[in-house]
């Protein structure tokens, strides 16, 4: 079974550009989170997706970030303008349910570099 | 809000046990996590705790006790591969399931 997979790996970027992160969760799993992971810290949710609804967003800086996931399926999350801090690992996360034990699967990230 | 705390680094000798503390504050609970992630990779799933007690998974072991708000991590056997950085990761209540992460344990395995 494929894992989360996400795309690119890594991108370096000036700031103030915009930037566009993809993400295909698990097949079958309903829900999808994207987490802002800063070097030697814990993830940070930014947004969480149940099917194609935004549920759970209050830590999305909305000024800067958008993300969407049209269809339920895949997600693409996106920084414009992007600044200095917005360096870090973006990582993307997927689970049947949020409900119980249930665990979160996360894809290999995207490792950000803003200039 | 949830305030998890560990320790950022520890060092242990390969053969050895290591016990990875988290102590954690929050409004109400709902399950405690442990991942361990290794360098530029994905977090991965460990355990589960959501009762009090020791849940036993091969050579690594998670403890929880809600009362005091406190959970550990142990590691037996260490390998050189068990080098990487372990996040505890709380769920509290309020219907999202969301757990908030704790910064890591940095852990260094030496010959």
């Amino acid at each position: 079974e494929a894992g989360v997979v996400q795309s690119p790996r890594y991108k370096i970027i000036e700031k103030k550009q915009p930037v566009a992160f993809w993400c295909n969760p698990i097949s079958g799993h309903n829900t999808l989170y994207w987490y802002r992971q800063n070097l030697g810290q814990g993830p940070e949710l930014l947004i969480r997706y149940e099917n194609e609804e935004a549920v759970d967003d209050s830590q999305l800086p909305k000024d800067r970030f958008s993300a969407e996931r049209l269809k339920g399926v895949d997600s693409t999350l996106k920084i414009q303008p992007a600044e200095l801090g917005d360096s870090a690992v973006y990582l993307c996360a997927s689970s049947p349910t949020p409900a119980d034990n249930n665990e979160q699967f996360f894809g290999p990230g995207t490792r950000l570099t803003v200039l | 809000g949830q305030n998890i705390d560990q320790p950022t680094e520890m060092t242990a000798t390969e053969g050895a046990i290591v016990q990875i503390n988290c102590t954690y504050q929050t409004s109400g609970f709902n399950g405690l996590f442990w991942y361990q992630q290794h360098a530029g990779e994905a977090p991965t799933f460990l355990s589960y705790n959501v009762l009090d007690g020791l849940e036993e998974k091969g050579r690594f072991s998670s403890f929880l006790s809600r009362s005091k708000g406190y959970s550990y991590l142990l590691l037996k056997e260490l390998q050189m591969k068990d080098s990487a950085s372990y996040l505890c990761a709380v769920r509290g209540v309020g219907g999202s399931y969301i757990p908030t992460f704790g910064r890591g344990t940095s852990l260094i395995v030496h010959p």
